[in-house]
């Protein structure tokens, strides 16, 4: 099973609202990953989280606050968006580098969900 | 942040064409791996390399990673309708225990009956 699940599919906010994202894994990955993309371009790297902490943070606003609660979920918690902030979010996982393969999947190789489409009004 | 240079940008293409699309990076990385996304959908990982030389087949898709390690590959035989899509390579260096992908800003395949 390499599936990457994510919730709400789509989500529409006012600037005002507070909102979350969710992501779900069941790989036994330990590096999970949020990014950011827009219409005809590359997704944009966020947050990355290995071993439930965080370790990469692209100089994110705080209107975005990551957190993950246990090795199989992601949140992304919205607050203040702004009408630019309107994109497809997408979670991925994937086994931490220096692992072993896990299923056959080599560590590195990244999974990614079918990701939330967002609009901030 | 750094994106790779992936070429060409777009494609119309016959049904039953062969397709060849690259990927430059001025820096080295250790892997490379190839997406598809479909509209609206999260990107697919259909090849990874981790090799320099390395040839991987993945049915009508191979992908090479180049011998100086800062370009890739991606062929795709006997293109269908289904193959439509915007392809992404991503370059990944070995830092950390968590990696950090560069992608390519896509190639965008579509095909003609």
């Amino acid at each position: 099973d390499t599936e990457v699940t994510q919730t709400p599919k789509h989500l529409v906010m006012g600037m005002t609202n507070k909102k979350s994202l969710k992501c779900e894994q069941h790989m036994g990955h330990r590096a999970m990953y949020w990014y950011k993309q827009k219409a005809k371009k590359p997704p944009e790297l966020m947050f990355v989280y290995s071993y439930e902490k965080l370790s990469i943070n692209e100089s994110v606003p705080s209107r975005f606050s990551p957190e993950c609660p246990n090795s199989s979920l992601l949140n992304l918690h919205l607050h203040a968006l702004q009408p630019e902030d309107s994109a497809l979010y997408l979670c991925a996982s994937s086994l931490p580098l220096g692992s072993g393969r896990g299923g056959g999947i080599l560590p590195g190789e990244q999974f990614f969900g079918p990701g939330t489409r967002l609009t901030v009004l | 942040g750094q994106q790779l240079n992936q070429s060409p940008q777009s494609m119309f293409i016959q049904e039953g064409e062969d397709v060849s699309m690259n990927c430059t990076s001025s820096s080295i990385f250790n892997t490379w791996l190839w997406y598809k996304q479909d509209p609206g959908e999260g990107p697919v990982l259909l090849i990874a390399l981790y090799k320099a030389g390395e040839l991987t087949s993945n049915g009508r898709l191979t992908a090479q990673f180049g011998i100086t390690r800062k370009d890739s590959f991606l062929n795709i035989s006997a293109s269908i309708p289904s193959d439509v899509g915007i392809y992404f390579c991503a370059g990944q260096p070995l830092t950390g225990t968590a990696s950090k992908l560069t992608f390519g800003t896509g190639t965008r395949l579509q095909v003609t009956l």
